[in-house]
Formats: structure tokens, sequence, C-alpha cells
């Protein structure tokens, strides 16, 4: 099946920096990886997500590259604010179907 | 539309007891799932459907059913809780290869 790796566990930034968040995956069939973010409480939350068909997608401060060829995706963040804090998971699909998860990112900005 | 909603919210059980938590989603969707989340370990398949009377494991299948008898519902059953079961469980629901919405999530205690 899938097997998703996700680095780093954690990532503190200063408001204003950029922050960026990496997954590998090992099934090269897979063709949609998105991205979630949950807050404290709260259940997952899609934020950007991108199909295998193009290499990178914007969404105002949001970004995310696919590199299919080495099996990883990256989500990445600029100029961070604090309502960014949150723990951001990377997901691609077993078999098509159902998501299998990285073990998250807790990003905290600071003011 | 309620999107994906889950019952109870919170719940406390003893070893050995038994229940089912409830999920149901109004936006006809095929695919359902159930995810549990540890402190440290992401989100982890537990089962999944591709379409009424059709489930499948996910990661983590043991000490788990489920039935799919409806579009809507995908109740998951515990027959013998036990305390390595103490969990945050979501449910989310799909069309195929599309955006996973999530419920608000069940906080399950075994004591």
């Amino acid at each position: 099946g899938e097997n998703v790796e996700q680095h780093p566990s954690t990532l503190s930034v200063q408001e204003g920096d950029s922050a960026v968040i990496k997954c590998t995956y090992s099934d090269s069939a897979s063709n949609y990886f998105p991205w979630y973010k949950q807050e404290l409480g709260k259940g997952p939350q899609l934020i950007i997500d991108i199909r295998s068909n193009v290499g990178e997608k914007k969404d105002q401060r949001i970004a995310v590259t696919l590199n299919k060829t080495a099996k990883h995706f990256s989500l990445h963040i600029t100029e961070t604010q604090p309502e960014d804090s949150a723990v951001y998971f990377c997901a691609a699909p077993q078999a098509g179907t159902a998501l299998i998860f990285g073990k998250g990112t807790t990003l905290s900005v600071s003011s | 539309n309620a999107g994906v909603t889950q019952t109870p919210k919170f719940q406390v059980l003893k070893t050995g007891q038994s229940m089912t938590l409830q999920c149901a989603q109004d936006m006809n969707h095929e695919y359902m799932s159930w995810y549990r989340q540890d402190p440290g370990m992401g989100l982890r398949l537990i089962h999944y459907s591709v379409g009424a009377g059709i489930t499948d494991q996910g990661e983590v299948p043991n000490g788990y059913n489920v039935s799919r008898s409806t579009t809507e519902d995908f109740p998951l059953r515990l027959l013998s809780a036990a305390p390595s079961q103490t969990s945050v469980y979501f449910c989310a629901s799909s069309y195929p290869g599309d955006t996973q919405y999530f419920g608000p999530g069940t906080r399950l205690t075994v004591l």
C-alpha cells in the first residue's frame, strides 16, 4: 500500500518568514496530493491540492510543488501570519481511494 | 448541507464494552472513511468504503467493524473496547479522486 513520510514534525518561524513542509510517497501510481490544516479541536480541512499532471499550484500565500520522478511534494507558505499556526498534514491515495496521511507538522508562527 | 456529521462528540467506555460511532453525510459522496488520530501518529486509516455494500480494511483495522448499507451512513463498531482504542476518531467522505471532507470528530476514552 501507499506510505507517506512527512518532515519536519515541528517548525517554528517568525511572522513574515516562509515555511516549507516536505512529503514523500511510495506508490508511483498515486496522482492526487492534498494538504490539510487542522486547528485545535477541529477536523482537518483541505487548504490546497495538486494532481499529477501539473508541477506547481498556487493559492495566494500557499503553494504546492510536485516532483513525480522523485515522488515528493512540498507545501510552501509565504509571509506567514500567527493564524497559520496549526498542524499540517500531507496525504496520498491508497489504490486511488482512501487517503493515507503523513504524521503531521506542527507549525508555530511567532509575532 | 450539514456536510459530515459524527455522534457522539465524546464517549467514555469501560474495557470490554461495545459501542457504535455514527457517521453520516448529505453530499451523496460515494467514498467514506474512518480514521483515528493519536498524538505523534497523524491520521491512520481504519476502514473505508467506495460505495454502498462495499468496505475494505485500512492501516489499522483490528478491533473495528464497519458496514455500509446506505450511501449516507458509515457506522464504526467497537465490539470489545480496549484502552488502546482511546483516540479521536474522524469520519470523512468524498467523490472518487476529489476533496475529502472531515467530520468534527469523536473523542473516545476507554478505561
